[in-house]
């Protein structure tokens, strides 16, 4: 089945760019896709990315995709202290499959 | 439109005590989810229903029981509570499993505590 990473922890300056990373195992996942989960809440989700595309924009939010490293990122612009949260990047197989999460603190 | 609704929001239970969680959806999709989220990981899957009617195990279904109850409604059922299933749990649901770019949406969650 699907293995996803990430790194568990990223800090930054407001006003930074954020770059949060992932690497999946399987090639089959049809679909990539990065949610945000704040403190007692649920997952929002953020954006995803088709697995025959290369990269996606969505306002601030640009997610890359290298399918031949199997490595998967979101960047953040113009980071704010609302984004603080936990990024979790999933893999769509027959449901999706969970990275562990990254969670980004935001320093004023 | 209510999205994803779960009930009970907490809940704690003694050792070998059951209880069902419950977990329903109002945007007429097919398929629904249950996970469970542990500190510190991602979302595992316990069971899923891809179309009212059928359900199948996911990564991590021992000590749970689901059923689809109709196309809106899918419980989640611990029999016999353990400490191990402390944990929160999240119902999901998406147009079709699997396809798309129909991303599941997620409610707002169960926090069980078993002591």
């Amino acid at each position: 089945g699907e293995d996803v990473e990430q790194s568990l922890f990223l800090s930054v300056r407001e006003g930074d760019s954020s770059v949060i990373n992932c690497t999946y195992t399987d090639s089959s996942s049809t679909y990539l896709y990065w949610y945000k989960q704040e403190p007692g809440a649920g997952l929002q989700l953020l954006t995803y990315i088709f697995s025959n595309m290369d990269m996606k924009q969505d306002q601030r939010l640009t997610v890359l995709l290298n399918k031949k490293d199997k490595h998967l990122s979101l960047r953040i612009a113009d980071t704010q202290t609302g984004d603080s949260a936990i990024y979790f990047c999933a893999g769509l197989g027959r449901a999706l499959t969970f990275g562990s999460g990254t969670r980004l603190q935001v320093q004023p | 439109n209510a999205g994803v609704t779960q009930t009970p929001k907490f809940q704690v239970l003694k050792t070998g005590q059951s209880m069902t969680l419950q977990c329903a959806q109002d945007m007429n999709h097919n398929s629904m989810y249950w996970y469970r989220q542990d500190p510190g990981m991602g979302l595992r899957l316990i069971y899923y229903s891809a179309s009212e009617g059928t359900t199948d195990k996911g990564e991590v279904p021992n000590g749970y029981n689901v059923s689809r109850l109709n196309k809106r409604e899918f419980s989640l059922r611990l029999e016999s509570a353990a400490p191990s299933q402390t944990s929160v749990y999240f119902c999901a649901s998406s147009v079709e499993a699997g396809t798309s770019g129909t991303p599941e949406k997620f409610g707002p969650g169960t926090r069980l505590t078993v002591t």
